[in-house]
This record gives C-alpha cells, sequence and structure tokens, in this order.
C-alpha cells in the first residue's frame, strides 16, 4: 500500500473557481512535505515544501496547508486559471534521502 | 538556459537493445536523481548521486546503470531493454539532499517494441 494517497484522482472545474486536492500519508518518520505540478510532457515543478512546524504556505494562487499531526496535507487552488491543468503530485520525505510520492490528482480547468 | 537537461527526449527501440540517456545540469547541485514515471503517471525514484557517489538505489533490475562522469552529469545506461521498461525517465537535480527543492528535467519517452 502506497504510503501517500491523493484525492480526487481527477478534478474538473470552471476558469475562476477554487478547488481544494488532499494528500494523506502514513511515512514517518516525517522530514517535510512537498506539492509538485506537472504539466502534460513536461517535468515536475516544485509548488511549496513544508516542514514539520509549518501549518501553511502559500506561492502566488497556491496554498499548501499541514496538519503532521494528522498527517493530511491539502492543496488549494484559488481562481484558477486555465494553465492550471496539470497534475499536482504530493511528495513525503522521512529522510534526507528517502521520497515517497503519491500518484497525483489530475486537475483540468474548463473556460 | 535549460537548467536540467535530457537527451533524447523520445527514445523508440526494440526490445533486446541496450541504449543510454544522458542528463545534464547546469545548476551546481551536488545532487542528481533518476526517476521513472510509469503510465499511471506514479513517479518512482531510481537512483540518487551525491557528488558522484551512490546514494539511493531502489529496488531497479540491475539493467539499469547509472554512470556519474562528474557531479554535473547523471547518465542512465540500460542494458537488455524489455516491454516493461517503457515509461517516461526524469533526471532531477538538487542542492544537496532529498529535502532540498528538487528541479527535473523534461523528461525521457522511452519505448520498447
Amino acid at each position: 500500500k502506497n504510503q501517500v494517497e491523493q484525492s480526487p484522482q481527477s478534478l474538473i472545474i470552471l476558469e475562476g473557481k477554487n478547488c481544494t486536492l488532499q494528500c494523506n500519508y502514513t511515512v514517518s518518520p516525517f522530514s517535510n512535505l512537498r506539492w509538485y505540478k506537472q504539466d502534460t510532457g513536461r517535468g515536475p515543478v516544485s509548488l511549496t515544501i513544508m516542514t514539520f512546524s509549518e501549518n501553511t504556505k502559500s506561492n502566488g494562487r497556491y496554498t499548501a496547508t499541514l496538519d503532521a499531526d494528522t498527517k493530511q496535507s491539502s492543496l488549494h487552488i484559488t481562481a484558477s486559471q486555465l494553465s492550471d491543468s496539470a497534475s499536482y503530485i504530493c511528495v513525503v520525505s522521512e529522510n534526507d534521502y528517502k521520497l515517497s510520492f503519491g500518484a497525483g490528482t489530475t486537475v483540468t480547468v474548463r473556460a | 538556459d535549460t537548467a536540467v537537461s535530457q537527451t533524447p527526449k523520445y527514445l523508440v527501440t526494440q526490445m533486446g537493445n541496450d541504449k543510454s540517456i544522458k542528463c545534464e545540469q547546469n545548476l551546481g547541485h551536488d545532487t542528481m536523481y533518476w526517476y521513472k514515471q510509469d503510465s499511471k503517471k506514479f513517479l518512482k525514484i531510481m537512483f540518487s548521486y551525491n557528488n558522484k557517489e551512490l546514494i539511493i538505489n531502489e529496488t531497479v533490475p540491475n539493467r539499469f546503470s547509472p554512470k556519474s562522469p562528474d557531479k554535473a552529469h547523471l547518465n542512465l545506461h540500460i542494458n537488455s531493454l524489455e516491454l516493461g521498461d517503457s515509461a517516461v525517465y526524469f533526471c532531477a537535480s538538487s542542492q544537496d539532499k532529498n529535502t532540498d527543492t528538487q528541479y527535473f528535467g523534461p523528461g525521457t519517452r522511452l519505448t520498447v517494441l
């Protein structure tokens, strides 16, 4: 069983609307959690990295939250744009060299 | 300038062949990685090198052999290619450890016929 579970698997939203993606993990010990955006046909690009002590971190219209007690994270996209259409991957690090990847959530933004 | 570059972008080959994928980063990073992304978009780390030394070697068939001639390059050589090797392979680099931001290359789509 994967140690990082993302939901939903995919979602479709209208341009200008907000959406929230979920990431639950069982990785332990925990070092940090990051969200990546992967456009079709391209490599992932880092959006945010949060350590144990951080509850929220923003990058433009992207806001990530972390609850290390419940081992849950979310990525909120505000006022979505067509360019937000991509796969969003949650990655949890348990130490300096071990990363666990979620399967990703595919977001489609429609005009 | 491209930070992390890979060649080739596409690779189509027959089963049983040997092929290499090259990766270069011009960010001055100490750590480089190879990832495999399968058809379900799941990213899996294969190898990680820090200053030319292997630090992560996940459960990968020994047909896959990474080579790091210097810390700016990490090439992936694959022997006796199999159908199941078809995937997109991503190279990445980070300043030091996995905990640092990783910068990914554009990927190499490998198709084994």
